[in-house]
C-alpha cells in the first residue's frame, strides 16, 4: 500500500490569510493530483503535476511537486470563504492501475 | 454534456438487505473506478473496470461486494447482506484513458449509503 499523508488534518483560518497544505509519502509517484471536495459532493480535480520540481499556479493556488516526486504542497494566497472544503491529494505510481488518495485536509475559511 | 451520474444519491438499507449503486460514466469514457469514503477521510480505492472487464479489484472486500460494467448500461456496485460498517459514501469516477500518468478522473456526486 502506498500511503499519502496530508497535513494538517484540519485547518481553520480567517479570510485573507495564507496557508499551505502538505502531501507526503515515502513512495515515488509518476503523477500527483489535487482535488477539492465540498460537503455532499464528489471531488473536483484542481491540478495534475507530473514532473519533479514542477510548480503550477491556478489563480490564488500554487501547487508544487517535490523534486523526488514523493511529496507535494498546495499554497493558497488570501484565502476566501469559497475555498472552504476538503482538499485531497492523489498519486499514481505508473506501475499499477489505481490512484492512492491522501488522508485529506479539511479547510474552513472564516469570513 | 452530462458529467458522471450516480444514483441513488442516498440509500437506506436495513442489515441483511442488498444495496445496488449505479454509475453512468461520462460520454466516451470506458474506464470506471469505484471508491469508498468515510466521514472526514480520503477515498479508498475499491475496483477498476473497463467495459465487460474487471481490471483491478484489489481494494474490494472478497465477500459480499461485487462490481460490473456491462457492455450496455451503467456500472453497478452491489453489496449483499449489508452491515452497519458498510455505511459510507461511495464514489464513482470515469476516465477516457488507460495511462494513469495522463489520466484525469471525473467524479460523480456519490451515493450515501446508510445501513440501519
Amino acid at each position: 500500500t502506498q500511503l499519502l499523508e496530508q497535513s494538517p488534518q484540519f485547518l481553520s483560518i480567517q479570510e485573507g490569510e495564507n496557508l499551505t497544505v502538505y502531501c507526503n509519502s515515502s513512495s515515488v509517484f509518476s503523477s500527483l493530483q489535487w482535488y477539492r471536495q465540498e460537503p455532499g459532493e464528489g471531488p473536483v480535480l484542481l491540478v495534475t503535476v507530473v514532473t519533479g520540481g514542477e510548480v503550477k499556479k491556478l489563480k490564488r493556488l500554487t501547487f508544487q511537486f517535490g523534486d523526488a516526486r514523493k511529496d507535494s504542497s498546495l499554497h493558497i494566497t488570501a484565502a476566501q470563504p469559497g475555498d472552504t472544503g476538503l482538499y485531497l491529494c492523489a498519486g499514481a505510481s505508473g506501475r499499477d492501475t489505481q490512484f492512492y488518495f491522501g488522508t485529506g485536509t479539511s479547510l474552513t475559511v472564516i469570513p | 454534456n452530462a458529467g458522471v451520474m450516480q444514483n441513488p444519491r442516498h440509500l437506506v438499507r436495513r442489515r441483511g438487505q442488498e444495496a445496488r449503486l449505479r454509475c453512468s460514466p461520462m460520454k466516451g469514457h470506458s474506464h470506471v473506478y469505484w471508491y469508498r469514503q468515510l466521514p472526514e477521510e480520503g477515498l479508498k480505492f475499491m475496483v477498476y473496470l473497463q467495459k465487460e472487464n474487471i481490471i483491478d479489484e484489489s481494494g474490494m472486500p472478497k465477500e459480499r461486494f461485487s462490481a460490473e460494467f456491462p457492455k450496455e448500461g451503467p456500472s453497478i456496485l452491489r453489496i449483499q447482506q449489508v452491515v452497519r460498517g458498510d455505511s459510507a459514501a461511495y464514489f464513482c469516477a470515469s476516465s477516457p484513458l488507460r495511462d494513469t500518468q495522463q489520466e484525469t478522473q471525473y467524479f460523480g456526486p456519490g451515493t450515501r449509503l446508510l445501513v440501519l
